[in-house]
C-alpha cells in the first residue's frame, strides 16, 4: 500500500479564520513533507518532518504553522492567510529522512482563500 | 543548487503514438530521477524512476533513459492513450529533497 490520505479535499476560508489540513500515511515512512502548488507550476517545498521533528522550513511565513503528532501524521494549520495562498497543497512521504528514496503523494487539499 | 530544465512545456500527439519529455540537470550530485503524473485536481503520482547506476529503465509501455555525462534524462511513452494526457514532471535528487522540472502538458487525442 502506497498511499497517502489527505483531508479535506477542498477547503474554503476566509482570511480571519484558523482552519488545519489532515494527512495521513500508514507505510511506516519516517520523513513526511508539505508542498505547495499552483496552477500549472511544480510543487515548492515548504516543510519536512524526519522522524517527526522539523528538519526543513523553506522560509514558509508563520501563518502556516505545521504539526507532526506521531509518524504517521502531519497538520498544517493555517490562520489569517492572504488570497495569494490559494493553492493545493500535497503532503508526501518517503522511507527514511537523509536518503534518495520514491516520494509518495496524496491527493491534495484544495485551498481557497477570500 | 540544483537547477532542472524540462521540455517541452506542452506536447500534442495523436493516440497510437510516441511521446518523448526530457529533462536537463545541473548538479553531478544528483543521483535519483523519478517521474511524475499528475492528473487535474489529482496529487502526482509516481510512475517510473532511475538511479544514476542504470542508463535505461522500462515499464510496459514507458521507459526512462538516463546520460549521466550529459545530465540529462528522458521519459518515453510508447502506443500512447487518451487516459495518458496529463501533466507530467521530472524531477532530480541528490540530497532526499527534489528538484522539479516545470511539467509538461501531454494531450493524445483520441
Amino acid at each position: 500500500d502506497t498511499e497517502v490520505t489527505q483531508t479535506p479535499k477542498h477547503l474554503v476560508m476566509g482570511m480571519t479564520n484558523k482552519k488545519s489540513l489532515k494527512c495521513e500515511q500508514h507505510m511506516g515512512h519516517r520523513a513526511m513533507y508539505w508542498y505547495k502548488q499552483k496552477a500549472k507550476k511544480p510543487p515548492e517545498l515548504m516543510f519536512v518532518y524526519s522522524y517527526e521533528k522539523l528538519s526543513i522550513n523553506e522560509s514558509v511565513p508563520s501563518r502556516f504553522s505545521p504539526e507532526c503528532p506521531n509518524s504517521s501524521l502531519l497538520n498544517l494549520h493555517l490562520h489569517a492567510l492572504q488570497p495569494e495562498d490559494s493553492a493545493l497543497y500535497l503532503c508526501a512521504s518517503s522511507q527514511e529522512p537523509g536518503r534518495v528514496d520514491e516520494q509518495y503523494f496524496g491527493p491534495g487539499t484544495r485551498l481557497t482563500v477570500t | 543548487g540544483e537547477n532542472v530544465e524540462q521540455h517541452p512545456s506542452t506536447l500534442s500527439v495523436q493516440e497510437g503514438d510516441s511521446a518523448v519529455i526530457k529533462c536537463t540537470y545541473s548538479d553531478s550530485a544528483s543521483n535519483y530521477f523519478p517521474w511524475y503524473k499528475q492528473e487535474l485536481g489529482k496529487g502526482p503520482q509516481l510512475i517510473i524512476d532511475i538511479r544514476s547506476n542504470v542508463g535505461e529503465k522500462k515499464d510496459q509501455r514507458i521507459a526512462v533513459t538516463l546520460n549521466k555525462t550529459a545530465k540529462h534524462f528522458s521519459l518515453h511513452i510508447t502506443e500512447t492513450q487518451p487516459e495518458d494526457s496529463a501533466v507530467y514532471f521530472c524531477a532530480a535528487i541528490g540530497s532526499y529533497i527534489p528538484t522539479f522540472g516545470r511539467g509538461t502538458s501531454l494531450i493524445v487525442h483520441p
